[in-house]
């Protein structure tokens, strides 16, 4: 069983168009919710850690959110360099290790 | 935060040889992970790479064909072991400083088997 979601798998925006992606995941205990931005050739960047529900987090143009089950990654006003690939991983109480997603493909049209 | 040094960045390789790839991060920390990404596709975790000991492989990754070694806090080899065309991918080497933060991640080594 998939422990973490992305969805879309593709999102295309024109410049300026907002929008969310989504990270869905199924933990029995959460450790923490990361998010990632990965350009080509180019390994993750990370972004964002979220411990516990109701926790935001923001940097320029990006806001990720958590619930219990999800997480949210805001994109406002985005611009062409928010092109990339973004990743949601998960890490559990019970684990050492990083669940990835299967990533969200970003292209934001000029 | 950590800094990630990952060599070589890129090799071609013939079929049935070694590659080592060789991991070094700036600071000292407690996990290090070894990841393959195919084109276009998420990470996949092959094993976490424990200091002193035997590291821990994931399902359908064995120590014969992935040895890894980890002989302090801050270094790590991953060894692809008589490649075959299949084992071409992005290797990537991720580090985390404790068990509760996030994984840094190094620029990654692209694998060609010919």
């Amino acid at each position: 069983e998939d422990q973490v979601t992305q969805s879309p798998e593709a999102l295309r925006l024109q410049e300026g168009e907002s929008s969310s992606l989504n990270c869905s995941y199924t933990v029995s205990g959460l450790r923490g919710l990361f998010w990632y931005r990965q350009d080509p050739g180019k390994g993750p960047e990370f972004l964002f850690t979220l411990y516990s529900a109701g926790e935001e987090k923001e940097k320029e143009r990006l806001k990720a959110t958590l619930t219990k089950k999800e997480s949210f990654l805001h994109i406002t006003a985005p611009k062409p360099e928010d092109s990339a690939t973004y990743l949601c991983a998960v890490r559990e109480n019970t684990g050492n290790q990083f669940y990835f997603g299967t990533g969200t493909s970003l292209t934001v049209i000029p | 935060s950590a800094v990630i040094s990952q060599k070589p960045s890129r090799d071609i390789c013939q079929r049935g040889t070694s590659l080592t790839i060789q991991c070094q991060v700036d600071s000292q920390v407690t996990m290090m992970f070894w990841y393959r990404q195919q084109p276009g596709q998420s990470l996949t975790l092959i094993a976490t790479a424990n200091q002193g000991s035997e590291a821990t492989y994931e399902s359908g990754f064995v120590i014969d064909k992935f040895p890894i070694s980890r002989p302090n806090l801050t270094f790590s080899t991953l060894t692809v072991s008589n490649m075959s065309p299949e084992d071409s991918s992005i290797y990537l080497c991720s580090a985390s400083l404790t068990v509760n933060t996030e994984a840094f991640f190094g620029q990654g080594t692209r694998l060609t088997v010919v």
